[in-house]
């Protein structure tokens, strides 16, 4: 399977509650970024969080990383219709091929209203 | 500073033509990254080239498909015999030497008829 793996594949939550999307990987990594991409349209790059760091925040998002787990959270405070997207993790691996990006398969986050 | 350009952004053949996909990196990126997104599925790496040079090209399938980035001009997805398994978003991205971010440009659409 993939190096990224989202989960849930697919969140409806309510306009004001908080999102929560997980992302585990297999081997080592450099960091691990989190993307958005609204339907149809291309990557926003989101948030970068390095293996060694373990807490990182940009405005009402909330990025953890927990390297003994091999895992990623995204957080997404006081929601809004417009978050919704679907979200994807990036690991950069070291070594000679720490360029190539590994995605998941993504979390589509619906934002009601 | 104009981001990471790619054109055209939906492109139509029919199978057998062949597809030609431009990407412009942004100002003062040498480095470009193409990967490729099939329907609801996460970017899948293809192709790192740098000025005049193919740095990695492991994600590339084997025949029909081939990348360049000339010393001028924009870098270059070309895939000759277009099938309809080769329908997906093509997506572009750049980063500046030394810099492990990469920014990604908006994509282009190619549907095999």
């Amino acid at each position: 399977s993939q190096q990224g793996e989202e989960d849930p594949q697919a969140l409806s939550i309510q306009e004001g509650e908080n999102a929560t999307m997980n992302c585990s990987y297999k081997t080592s990594i450099n960091n691990l970024q989190w993307y958005r991409q609204n339907s149809g349209r291309g990557l926003v790059h989101l948030i970068l969080i390095r293996s060694n760091e373990r807490e990182k925040h940009s405005g009402r998002l909330r990025v953890t990383l927990d390297t003994s787990k091999k895992s990623s959270s995204l957080l997404i405070t006081a929601s809004r219709a417009a978050d919704t997207a679907s979200y994807f993790c990036a690991t950069e691996s070291g070594g000679d091929s720490s360029y190539k990006l590994i995605f998941g398969s993504g979390t589509r986050l619906l934002v009601r209203p | 500073n104009a981001g990471v350009m790619q054109n055209p952004r939906h492109l139509v053949r029919r199978r057998g033509q062949e597809a030609r996909l431009r990407c412009s990196p942004m100002k003062g990126h040498s480095h470009v990254y193409w990967y490729r997104q099939l329907p609801e599925e996460g970017l899948k790496f293809m192709v790192y080239l740098q000025k005049e040079n193919i740095i990695d090209e492991s994600g590339m399938p084997k025949e029909r498909f081939s990348a360049e980035f000339p010393k001028e001009g924009p870098s270059i997805l070309r895939i000759q015999q277009v099938v309809r398994g080769d329908s997906a978003a093509y997506f572009c991205a750049s980063s500046p030497p030394g810099s492990d971010e990469q920014y990604f440009g908006p994509g282009t659409r190619l549907t095999v008829t």
